[in-house]
């Protein structure tokens, strides 16, 4: 059984920083390219960001609301996903969910509150 | 970036009504895109991939169809467990974009 679980959220003041990790199992996750996908509260679904296998040199894709403040990066051998959030603003309080390249499986979202 | 447009934004239907959503991208995307219903509190869910097909599960009664900028979701006769948020999503360019989404209620 596909399984991805999200952990590292929480309440970051503007400006700071946080890292979000997504444990992945019930699949090969090295051959998987895997995304991030947030959701503002009340708010529809927003795109994050891609990161690709290592076949494809582990090359990321950002939106450009992320773009030079979001990391995406990967630990095959721990079957793990990270976000790394940086400069955090308050429009960047979301569920946040990783899922699979093609959108088939989510994780249950983790929960980032940028406040001060 | 591709726009992708939604409509309606929100409807209210009845059970057993037929139901059509749209979604329109602002430039040619092939057949590459989904469907994804989510209610209050959950995890959005896919339900059609390439345009037309179907993910595994879910009921036949979600058919989507087009292609190039103009697509379709379309709920056969509506079920009491369909009423939720409906968004379309673009996959064929960077940044991938959803459709701000279809509230579907009950009438």
């Amino acid at each position: 059984e596909v399984q991805l679980v999200e952990s590292g959220g929480g309440l970051v003041q503007p400006g700071g920083s946080l890292r979000l990790s997504c444990a992945a199992s019930g699949f090969t996750f090295s051959d998987h390219y895997m995304d991030w996908v947030r959701q503002a509260p009340g708010k529809g679904l927003e795109w994050v960001g891609r990161i690709r296998n290592k076949a494809n040199s582990y090359t990321t894709e950002y939106a450009a609301s992320v773009k030079g403040r979001f990391t995406i990066s990967r630990e095959d051998s721990k079957n793990s996903l990270y976000l790394q959030m940086n400069s955090l603003k308050t429009e960047d309080t979301a569920v946040y969910y990783c899922t699979r390249r093609a959108f088939d499986y989510w994780g249950q979202g983790i929960l980032v509150t940028v406040s001060s | 970036d591709i726009q992708m447009t939604q409509s309606p934004s929100a409807m209210s239907a009845s059970v057993g009504d037929r139901v059509t959503i749209t979604c329109r991208a602002s430039q040619v995307i092939s057949n590459n895109l989904a469907w994804f219903q989510q209610k209050p509190g959950k995890v959005p869910k896919r339900l059609i991939y390439a345009a037309s097909s179907l993910h595994g599960g879910v009921p036949s009664r979600f058919s989507g169809s087009g292609s190039g900028t103009e697509f379709t979701l379309t709920i056969s006769s509506l079920q009491p467990e369909d009423f939720a948020t409906y968004y379309c999503l673009q996959y064929n360019s960077y940044p991938h974009t959803f459709g701000q989404g279809t509230k579907l209620e009950i009438k």
